[in-house]
Parts: C-alpha cells; structure tokens; sequence
C-alpha cells in the first residue's frame, strides 16, 4: 500500500533563504507526482506535476525533482518570500484516480 | 474566468440532519473528486466520478452520497450516517485522461456539526 511522507511537518526561515521541501513514498510504480499550495482555510492550488517519466519540472521560483527509485521527490523554492508562506502537500498517483496525499508542510517566511 | 465554484463556504448542521454541499465547475473537465480534509492529516477521497451518470466509492464512502446528472455538477450530500462529519470539504475537478493528471480545486466548505 503507497504511503506518502512529508517531513517536516512545519518549517520556518528567513526571508531570501533558498529551501527545500521532501516527500517520500513508499511504492515507485507511479504515474505522476503532483505539489500544491494550500494558503489557509482555502483550497489547493497545483504548482507542478512531474510524470513518471521525468526527472524534473521548473515554474518560476519552483523547481520540483522526482527520484523514483529512491521514492523521493523535492520542492526547492529558491529566494523565498513571505508570500510563500503556506501548506505545500505533494500527491502520488498510482492509478485508479486514487492520489495518495502527504499530510503537507507548513512553511512560515519570515520578514 | 474557468473554474470550480463551491457552496457554502461555512455550513453548521444539527446532528441528524443531512446537508447537501455543492460544487460546479466551467472547466469542461470530465473527472470529478470530493476530498475530505482533517487537522494533520492527508486529503482522503470521499468519491470520485469520471463520467456522467456514473461514480465510484473512495477510501471514506461511509455516510456520503453524490451523483452526476450534468457534467459540470457534483453535488455532495453529507448524510446523518457519518459519525464525524465535522471537517473541511473539498471538490476538486481534471481532465480525464491515462492518470489523474493536474487537479483543480475549489476553496473548500467548512461543517461544523452543533
């Protein structure tokens, strides 16, 4: 059964630091890795989607990795800024329209 | 602008009483997802529907209903049945394909069982 792990559970840094986020899972058959942003007592929003084909995908600030053998995946945000301030949760899907959710990252920046 | 629309936003219910939680999307996407979201824990899916008149039980079924009549609706009913229906729901919409693919969400309801 695919078990996905986010640690830690709560970062906090200073403003202009580079940082990086982890997810791991338990089971490497996978079709894609989903990353999201939660901003509170909102809905999510998807920052990046990397197939089970690719090794990385970038947007902006964002660059997200996946090493399927390892079971690991990365979000770096690079510069941050206060307004990055949010739940990140990374998804796994498996198929079947099943995603295996992380419980997510919360992560203050701080001014 | 596209996307999914979801009411109420705040919702307090009586135990005993069903509430219907709504959600509507212009995005033209065939794939329908209700989640559920606890303090600390991973989103769980309640159910999903990849069609039009057509929808399959997730992991936590148990006490809710749906259905599927238009594509762009999927209204979630949130039955007395459920034990602890106290949480923050979510809809969530993609394009039907081989996987899952990208996921958009609404901003969420909030029930509060009194």
């Amino acid at each position: 059964k695919q078990e996905v792990t986010q640690i830690p559970a709560a970062l906090s840094v200073p403003e202009g630091e580079n940082l990086v986020l982890n997810c791991s899972f338990t089971d490497s058959a996978i079709y894609n890795l989903q990353w999201f942003r939660q901003d509170p007592g909102k809905g999510l929003t998807s920052l990046l989607l990397i197939q089970s084909s690719q090794r990385e995908q970038t947007s902006g600030r964002l660059n997200a990795s996946l090493d399927k053998s390892s079971g690991r995946s990365t979000l770096y945000i690079a510069a941050s800024q206060p307004g990055d301030s949010a739940t990140y949760l990374c998804a796994v899907d498996g198929g079947n329209y099943q995603l295996i959710w992380g419980a997510g990252t919360k992560l203050i920046i701080k001014p | 602008d596209g996307g999914i629309t979801q009411s109420p936003k705040y919702l307090f219910r009586k135990e005993g009483q069903n509430v219907t939680l709504s959600c509507e999307q212009n995005l033209n996407h065939d794939a329908m997802y209700w989640y559920r979201q606890d303090p600390g824990q991973g989103l769980r899916l309640i159910y999903y529907s990849q069609i039009v008149n057509d929808f399959q039980k997730g992991d936590i079924a148990e006490g809710y209903s749906v259905s599927r009549e238009k594509k762009e609706s999927f209204p979630l009913t949130v039955t007395s049945a459920q034990k602890n229906p106290t949480a923050f729901y979510l809809c969530a919409s993609s394009q039907q394909g081989a996987d899952t693919g990208e996921l958009f969400f609404g901003e969420g309801s909030r029930l509060t069982v009194l």
